[in-house]
């Protein structure tokens, strides 16, 4: 059974500074893995999408990162705003269309 | 082009009432995706959509939720009667099956109905 974990589930950071989110699964069998950012009373926006034969994939000032042999992947966010305050899900594409997600992450970015 | 597109975004109803939400998908968009987010947590899956055809119906507790997309389009869920531990977002989702450059199987969310059950 597909598990997905992210690491921290929250985290605080000045403004300006660079982040990296985690997230680990643990089958390596996946078709995709999508990271996506929640804000509070919203739904989910799409970041970025990382096909199972890809190893990155950058938008601005996102890169995704994925590693399917260690099952893990990241999230770097470069240059950050308070803008960028919300939560971060990380949702593996494992049985065709099944997104098994994880807890999330909570980014705060102080002015 | 129009997002996903749920409604009602809010409802508070006593326990044991039914309620029932409702799914618009993108135009276009073959497999549509009911999930359940409690607070705190990532969504988890209820039921997905072929077509008008239940795929993935594993997680769906039927004795008291159901769910419908008579034409595959838009579609229906419900839960009757409710319970205290069904207050939770629900969200709806849709994709294509078809590959689009970089937004190949992307699946797109909308903003969910919360509901809170009293």
């Amino acid at each position: 059974k597909q598990e997905v974990t992210q690491i921290p589930a929250a985290l605080s950071v000045p403004e300006g500074e660079n982040l990296v989110l985690n997230c680990s699964f643990t089958d390596s069998a996946i078709y995709n893995l999508q990271w996506f950012r929640q804000d509070p009373g919203k739904g989910l926006t799409s970041l970025l999408l990382i096909q199972s034969s890809q190893r990155e994939q950058t938008s601005g000032r996102l890169n995704a990162s994925l590693d399917k042999s260690s099952g893990r992947s990241t999230l770097y966010i470069a240059a950050s705003q308070p803008g960028d305050s919300a939560t971060y899900l990380c949702a593996v594409n494992s049985q065709g269309g099944k997104l098994i997600f994880g807890q999330g992450t909570e980014l705060s970015v102080k002015p | 082009e129009a997002g996903v597109v749920q409604s009602p975004r809010y409802k508070i109803i006593e326990k044991k009432q039914p309620v029932a939400f409702w799914c618009n998908p993108i135009s276009g968009h073959n497999t549509l995706y009911w999930y359940r987010q409690n607070l705190g947590q990532g969504p988890e899956l209820l039921i997905r959509y072929e077509n008008e055809e239940a795929v993935d119906d594993s997680q769906l507790p039927k004795d008291r939720f159901s769910a419908e997309r008579l034409k595959g389009v838009d579609s229906t869920l419900k839960i009757q009667p409710a319970e205290l531990g069904d207050s939770a977002v629900y969200l709806c989702a849709s994709s294509s099956p078809r590959p689009t450059g970089i937004s190949g199987n992307t699946i797109y969310f909308g903003e969910g109905s919360w509901l809170t059950v009293v």
